[in-house]
């Protein structure tokens, strides 16, 4: 079965630089979610969509953006990176139509700011 | 606001010993409980669900009961194994409120 779907999997990136992170969820879900683990601690919700509409808000720094398109991907958006951005960011997607808050996760994007 | 308190770890076990990681948690509408489990360097991988009061959830030999009246949902398994060395996420999910609060994750070694 397909399953979500996160590139790249590893970034290095400086301190200030930019940063985007893909996500593809499992066809036909309508929802996406955005979480961000940092070394040893739980995931972290960031930002969520349903059906390309922003639907929940978490701890995301104004520096952060995201957004989901026409085909249901999502990027998240990062700015002016800092040290402590580094973390293991991971993307989710649920079909929340169908009644179910059941999160599929994808492998996650290690980001490494230096 | 909504919560969940695992037990911390870490857990270290000998093969085919019995595991329980417990798990409470506190949400103001009806939350969807799950565990998730985290093997070294992957992703999330869903475990088990229950949606509602007294359901249980069971993959793999890992069992765990939705139980309203001490709000727990504690994790268990008769007979572990080495393979079953990862870290373990209660997680929770409330129909008004999308996102997933996870606890604090407990890592459990497994030794031969």
């Amino acid at each position: 079965a397909a399953g979500v779907i996160q590139s790249p999997r590893h970034l290095i990136k400086e301190k200030r630089e930019t940063a985007t992170l893909k996500c593809y969820p499992i066809p036909r879900h309508d929802t996406v979610y955005w979480y961000q683990q940092g070394p040893g601690q739980d995931p972290q919700f960031l930002i969520s969509f349903y059906e390309k509409m922003q639907s929940d808000k978490g701890s995301i720094p104004d520096r952060f953006s995201a957004q989901q398109f026409s085909d249901y991907h999502s990027e998240l958006n990062m700015s002016s990176l800092e040290l402590g951005d580094s973390a293991l960011y991971f993307c989710a997607s649920s079909l929340v139509a169908g009644g179910s808050y059941e999160q599929y996760f994808g492998p996650g994007t290690r980001l490494t700011v230096t | 606001g909504d919560s969940v308190t695992q037990m911390e770890g870490p857990v270290t076990l000998s093969e085919e010993a019995f595991l329980t990681i417990n798990c409470t948690y506190t949400a103001t509408g009806y939350p969807s409980l799950f565990w998730y489990v985290q093997y070294p360097g992957e992703g999330l991988q869903l475990l088990l669900k229950a949606t509602k009061a007294d359901d249980k959830g069971s993959n793999k030999g890992f069992e765990a009961t939705y139980r309203k009246e001490t709000t727990s949902f504690h994790l268990e398994k008769g007979s572990v194994q080495v393979s079953d060395s990862a870290v373990y996420f209660c997680a929770l999910s409330v129909y008004n409120n999308n996102d997933m609060r996870f606890g604090a994750g407990t890592r459990l070694t497994v030794k031969p």
